[in-house]
């Protein structure tokens, strides 16, 4: 079956560092590759997406593309803000599914970001 | 504001109990999906409606249920609670393609459950 694999957690910066956190997965055909991030009390928001391979997703200074040859979706942000801190999560669509498709989620990563 | 709204936002019970948590779609969206997030399994599918019909199927315990209703909204039944089932449950929906989906969920701010 289909299934995200991220790095272990949690990572601890400082404010301005530079920020990989690593996702691979596992599926038949090409799924849609996601990033979504949960600040403290709250649900789960998009950050950003790809939709087929070498796409780059890129919003509030994330980045991440889409390596079909390694199966990984990288997170990357070049200077990160105490405001970053949250849980990060990766996550993939089922590609047999067409639209309206559950997501499969990797076990996040908690991001905490120091002054 | 991702217009999924999830009720109620908190809820403490016994063991044994049986407890119903209600989640309304974004406004036109057919798809519901439930999801449970705990510390040690992460986020975990537990079931996918469409426009009134089950859709797919996850980990969904036999002690647990959902239905989608005509105005779309849906509720997940949790019954016979155990301490393990303390969780944050989460709702999301999706549009359909006719309505530019690009595979993306919406998830409402889930709702907190602890079995005491």
């Amino acid at each position: 079956g289909n299934s995200v694999t991220q790095m272990e957690g949690p990572v601890t910066l400082s404010e301005e560092a530079f920020l990989t956190i690593n996702c691979t997965y596992t599926a038949t055909g090409y799924p849609s590759l996601f990033w979504y991030v949960q600040y403290p009390g709250e649900g789960l928001q998009l950050l950003l997406k790809a939709t087929k391979a070498d796409d780059k997703g890129s919003n509030k200074g994330f980045e991440a593309t889409y390596r079909k040859e390694t199966t990984s979706f990288h997170l990357e942000k070049g200077s990160v803000q105490v405001s970053d801190s949250a849980v990060y999560f990766c996550a993939l669509s089922d590609p047999n599914t067409g639209a309206n498709s559950k997501l499969t989620f990797g076990k996040g990563i908690t991001l905490s970001v120091r002054p | 504001d991702s217009g999924v709204t999830q009720t109620p936002k908190h809820l403490i019970t016994a063991t044994g109990q049986r407890v119903t948590l209600r989640c309304s779609p974004r406004s036109g969206d057919l798809s519901v999906y439930w999801y449970q997030q705990s510390l040690d399994q992460g986020l975990q599918f537990l079931i996918q409606y469409y426009n009134g019909e089950e859709r797919a199927k996850g980990n969904i315990l036999e002690r647990f249920s959902a239905q989608q209703f005509p105005d779309l909204h849906s509720e997940l039944n949790l019954s016979s609670l155990e301490l393990g089932d303390s969780a944050l449950y989460f709702c999301a929906s999706s549009a359909d393609r006719g309505r530019g989906n690009t595979g993306e969920l919406f998830f409402g701010e889930g709702s907190r459950l602890t079995v005491l």
